[in-house]
Protein backbone atom coordinates (compact mmCIF):
# COMPACT_ATOMS: atom_id res chain seq x y z
CA UNK A 1 0.00 0.00 0.00
CA UNK A 2 1.25 3.34 -0.35
CA UNK A 3 1.74 4.97 2.60
CA UNK A 4 0.78 9.29 2.98
CA UNK A 5 2.48 10.86 5.97
CA UNK A 6 1.43 14.57 6.95
CA UNK A 7 2.55 16.52 10.03
CA UNK A 8 -0.14 16.02 12.80
CA UNK A 9 -0.54 20.03 13.50
CA UNK A 10 -0.03 23.50 12.33
CA UNK A 11 -0.21 26.56 14.03
CA UNK A 12 -0.74 29.96 11.73
CA UNK A 13 -1.78 33.78 12.33
CA UNK A 14 -4.94 34.38 10.87
CA UNK A 15 -3.72 36.36 7.65
CA UNK A 16 -0.79 34.60 7.15
CA UNK A 17 0.49 31.52 4.82
CA UNK A 18 -0.75 27.93 5.94
CA UNK A 19 1.94 25.14 3.94
CA UNK A 20 0.33 21.55 4.89
CA UNK A 21 2.77 19.04 3.60
CA UNK A 22 1.95 15.45 2.21
CA UNK A 23 5.21 12.66 1.09
CA UNK A 24 4.17 9.01 -0.30
CA UNK A 25 6.37 6.19 -0.22
CA UNK A 26 5.95 5.68 -3.81
CA UNK A 27 5.44 7.90 -6.70
CA UNK A 28 2.13 8.61 -7.43
CA UNK A 29 2.70 10.49 -11.11
CA UNK A 30 1.22 8.62 -14.09
CA UNK A 31 1.45 9.63 -17.36
CA UNK A 32 1.69 13.61 -16.76
CA UNK A 33 -0.78 13.23 -13.61
CA UNK A 34 -0.18 12.97 -10.54
CA UNK A 35 -2.67 11.31 -8.27
CA UNK A 36 -3.07 13.09 -5.20
CA UNK A 37 -6.34 14.90 -4.04
CA UNK A 38 -6.74 17.40 -0.80
CA UNK A 39 -9.84 17.56 1.30
CA UNK A 40 -10.88 19.34 4.64
CA UNK A 41 -13.11 18.13 7.28
CA UNK A 42 -14.08 20.32 10.26
CA UNK A 43 -15.22 18.52 13.36
CA UNK A 44 -18.75 16.41 13.06
CA UNK A 45 -18.68 17.10 9.65
CA UNK A 46 -17.76 15.52 6.43
CA UNK A 47 -14.79 15.89 4.31
CA UNK A 48 -14.67 18.57 1.74
CA UNK A 49 -12.76 18.05 -1.38
CA UNK A 50 -10.29 20.67 -2.14
CA UNK A 51 -7.93 20.00 -4.61
CA UNK A 52 -7.86 17.05 -7.08
CA UNK A 53 -4.74 15.41 -9.34
CA UNK A 54 -2.41 17.78 -7.23
CA UNK A 55 -3.40 21.19 -8.50
CA UNK A 56 -6.88 21.62 -9.71
CA UNK A 57 -9.07 23.70 -7.35
CA UNK A 58 -12.46 22.09 -6.76
CA UNK A 59 -15.84 23.79 -7.57
CA UNK A 60 -16.62 26.44 -5.35
CA UNK A 61 -13.71 26.99 -3.10
CA UNK A 62 -12.18 29.72 -2.92
CA UNK A 63 -8.81 30.61 -4.17
CA UNK A 64 -7.03 30.91 -1.11
CA UNK A 65 -6.52 27.24 -1.46
CA UNK A 66 -3.86 25.91 -4.09
CA UNK A 67 -2.13 22.55 -4.29
CA UNK A 68 1.37 21.25 -5.91
CA UNK A 69 4.08 19.21 -6.11
CA UNK A 70 4.80 16.01 -8.40
CA UNK A 71 5.98 12.44 -8.03
CA UNK A 72 6.55 12.05 -3.60
CA UNK A 73 6.11 15.28 -2.47
CA UNK A 74 2.73 17.18 -2.15
CA UNK A 75 2.01 20.36 -0.26
CA UNK A 76 -1.36 22.23 -0.15
CA UNK A 77 -1.25 25.96 0.81
CA UNK A 78 -4.02 28.33 2.31
CA UNK A 79 -3.03 32.19 2.00
CA UNK A 80 -4.55 34.11 3.91
CA UNK A 81 -5.31 31.99 6.28
CA UNK A 82 -9.21 32.98 7.40
CA UNK A 83 -10.85 31.26 10.68
CA UNK A 84 -13.26 29.45 9.06
CA UNK A 85 -10.19 27.34 7.83
CA UNK A 86 -9.59 25.85 11.21
CA UNK A 87 -9.93 21.83 10.40
CA UNK A 88 -8.14 18.71 9.75
CA UNK A 89 -6.75 18.42 6.28
CA UNK A 90 -6.28 15.33 4.20
CA UNK A 91 -4.44 13.70 1.29
CA UNK A 92 -5.12 10.99 -0.54
CA UNK A 93 -3.95 8.91 -3.67
CA UNK A 94 -5.58 7.18 -6.21
CA UNK A 95 -2.36 6.13 -8.03
CA UNK A 96 -2.48 2.91 -6.98
CA UNK A 97 -5.08 0.52 -4.96
CA UNK A 98 -6.19 0.75 -2.00
CA UNK A 99 -6.77 4.00 -2.66
CA UNK A 100 -5.38 5.82 1.03
CA UNK A 101 -5.11 8.49 3.04
CA UNK A 102 -2.61 10.29 4.95
CA UNK A 103 -3.23 10.67 8.72
CA UNK A 104 -4.32 14.69 8.64
CA UNK A 105 -3.28 17.67 9.86
CA UNK A 106 -5.09 19.95 12.37
CA UNK A 107 -4.20 23.46 11.49
CA UNK A 108 -5.04 25.61 14.24
CA UNK A 109 -4.67 29.55 14.69
CA UNK A 110 -1.96 31.01 17.18
CA UNK B 1 -28.17 19.05 -6.07
CA UNK B 2 -26.27 16.46 -5.39
CA UNK B 3 -26.63 14.67 -2.48
CA UNK B 4 -26.04 11.47 -0.44
CA UNK B 5 -27.35 10.34 2.67
CA UNK B 6 -26.53 7.12 4.81
CA UNK B 7 -28.44 5.33 6.90
CA UNK B 8 -27.98 2.11 9.07
CA UNK B 9 -27.82 0.89 12.62
CA UNK B 10 -26.44 2.16 15.60
CA UNK B 11 -25.16 -0.22 17.05
CA UNK B 12 -24.05 -3.88 16.18
CA UNK B 13 -22.71 -6.91 18.63
CA UNK B 14 -19.22 -8.30 17.32
CA UNK B 15 -20.20 -11.31 14.87
CA UNK B 16 -23.14 -9.52 13.36
CA UNK B 17 -23.55 -8.47 9.65
CA UNK B 18 -23.53 -4.69 9.24
CA UNK B 19 -26.02 -3.42 6.34
CA UNK B 20 -25.78 0.13 5.25
CA UNK B 21 -27.59 1.77 2.62
CA UNK B 22 -26.55 5.42 0.90
CA UNK B 23 -29.38 7.01 -0.71
CA UNK B 24 -28.53 9.40 -3.65
CA UNK B 25 -29.49 12.12 -5.64
CA UNK B 26 -29.19 14.62 -8.33
CA UNK B 27 -27.10 12.36 -10.32
CA UNK B 28 -27.39 8.52 -11.10
CA UNK B 29 -25.61 5.64 -10.12
CA UNK B 30 -24.75 4.75 -13.64
CA UNK B 31 -23.23 7.89 -14.66
CA UNK B 32 -20.35 8.31 -11.45
CA UNK B 33 -19.07 5.83 -8.86
CA UNK B 34 -19.77 5.59 -5.12
CA UNK B 35 -17.30 4.64 -2.60
CA UNK B 36 -17.62 3.78 1.41
CA UNK B 37 -15.00 5.47 3.80
CA UNK B 38 -14.74 4.59 7.11
CA UNK B 39 -13.14 6.57 10.09
CA UNK B 40 -12.80 5.28 13.76
CA UNK B 41 -13.53 7.85 16.41
CA UNK B 42 -10.86 10.64 16.48
CA UNK B 43 -8.61 8.83 13.81
CA UNK B 44 -8.40 9.39 9.79
CA UNK B 45 -10.21 8.16 6.85
CA UNK B 46 -9.88 4.89 5.59
CA UNK B 47 -11.12 3.75 1.88
CA UNK B 48 -13.17 0.43 2.37
CA UNK B 49 -14.26 -0.34 -1.58
CA UNK B 50 -16.18 1.44 -4.66
CA UNK B 51 -19.13 0.42 -6.72
CA UNK B 52 -18.65 1.87 -10.10
CA UNK B 53 -21.53 3.24 -13.04
CA UNK B 54 -21.08 0.13 -14.93
CA UNK B 55 -21.42 -2.18 -11.76
CA UNK B 56 -18.28 -3.49 -11.07
CA UNK B 57 -16.23 -3.03 -7.80
CA UNK B 58 -12.88 -2.30 -6.34
CA UNK B 59 -12.27 -3.64 -2.53
CA UNK B 60 -9.52 -2.55 0.15
CA UNK B 61 -8.01 -6.17 0.25
CA UNK B 62 -7.64 -5.31 4.20
CA UNK B 63 -11.88 -5.94 4.48
CA UNK B 64 -12.28 -7.69 0.91
CA UNK B 65 -13.04 -10.89 2.90
CA UNK B 66 -16.24 -9.46 4.42
CA UNK B 67 -17.34 -6.48 2.29
CA UNK B 68 -19.97 -6.81 -0.39
CA UNK B 69 -20.99 -3.29 -2.32
CA UNK B 70 -24.16 -3.26 -4.59
CA UNK B 71 -26.52 -1.30 -6.22
CA UNK B 72 -30.46 -1.20 -6.86
CA UNK B 73 -30.15 2.20 -9.87
CA UNK B 74 -33.95 2.11 -9.71
CA UNK B 75 -33.89 3.29 -6.03
CA UNK B 76 -30.86 4.90 -6.55
CA UNK B 77 -29.11 3.35 -3.99
CA UNK B 78 -26.13 1.42 -2.63
CA UNK B 79 -25.57 -1.01 -0.18
CA UNK B 80 -22.67 -1.80 2.07
CA UNK B 81 -22.97 -5.30 3.82
CA UNK B 82 -19.34 -6.65 6.33
CA UNK B 83 -19.71 -9.88 7.75
CA UNK B 84 -17.57 -10.82 11.22
CA UNK B 85 -17.95 -7.29 13.05
CA UNK B 86 -15.47 -7.05 14.99
CA UNK B 87 -15.23 -3.71 18.31
CA UNK B 88 -12.40 -2.28 15.72
CA UNK B 89 -15.07 -1.48 12.85
CA UNK B 90 -16.85 0.94 15.03
CA UNK B 91 -16.86 4.28 13.42
CA UNK B 92 -17.96 6.66 10.95
CA UNK B 93 -18.93 5.11 7.67
CA UNK B 94 -19.02 7.70 4.87
CA UNK B 95 -20.50 7.14 1.20
CA UNK B 96 -19.27 9.64 -1.64
CA UNK B 97 -19.81 10.15 -4.79
CA UNK B 98 -16.31 9.71 -7.42
CA UNK B 99 -16.26 12.67 -9.78
CA UNK B 100 -14.35 10.60 -12.34
CA UNK B 101 -13.60 6.56 -13.50
CA UNK B 102 -11.50 4.48 -12.01
CA UNK B 103 -8.20 6.77 -13.12
CA UNK B 104 -9.10 9.32 -11.32
CA UNK B 105 -11.17 8.35 -8.31
CA UNK B 106 -11.16 11.47 -6.15
CA UNK B 107 -14.29 11.80 -4.18
CA UNK B 108 -15.98 15.26 -4.58
CA UNK B 109 -19.56 14.95 -2.65
CA UNK B 110 -19.67 12.87 0.53
CA UNK B 111 -22.81 12.47 2.83
CA UNK B 112 -22.76 12.90 6.38
CA UNK B 113 -21.99 9.75 7.49
CA UNK B 114 -23.73 7.37 9.83
CA UNK B 115 -21.97 6.30 12.98
CA UNK B 116 -21.90 2.60 13.79
CA UNK B 117 -20.65 1.19 17.29
CA UNK B 118 -19.80 -2.51 18.15
CA UNK B 119 -19.92 -3.71 20.95
CA UNK B 120 -21.58 -6.24 23.34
Amino acid sequence: DIVLTQSPALAVSLGQRATISCKTNQNVDYYGNSYMHWYQQKPGQQPKLLIYLASNLASGIPARFSGRGSGTDFTLTIDPVEADDTATYYCQQSRNLPWTFGGGTKLELK
Amino acid sequence: QVQLKESGPGLMQPSETLSLTCTVSGFSLTSNGVGWVRQPLGKGLVWMGTIWAGGSTNYNSAVQSRLSISRDTSKSQVFLKMNSLQPEDTGTYYCARHEGDYTVAHFDYWGQGVMVTVSS
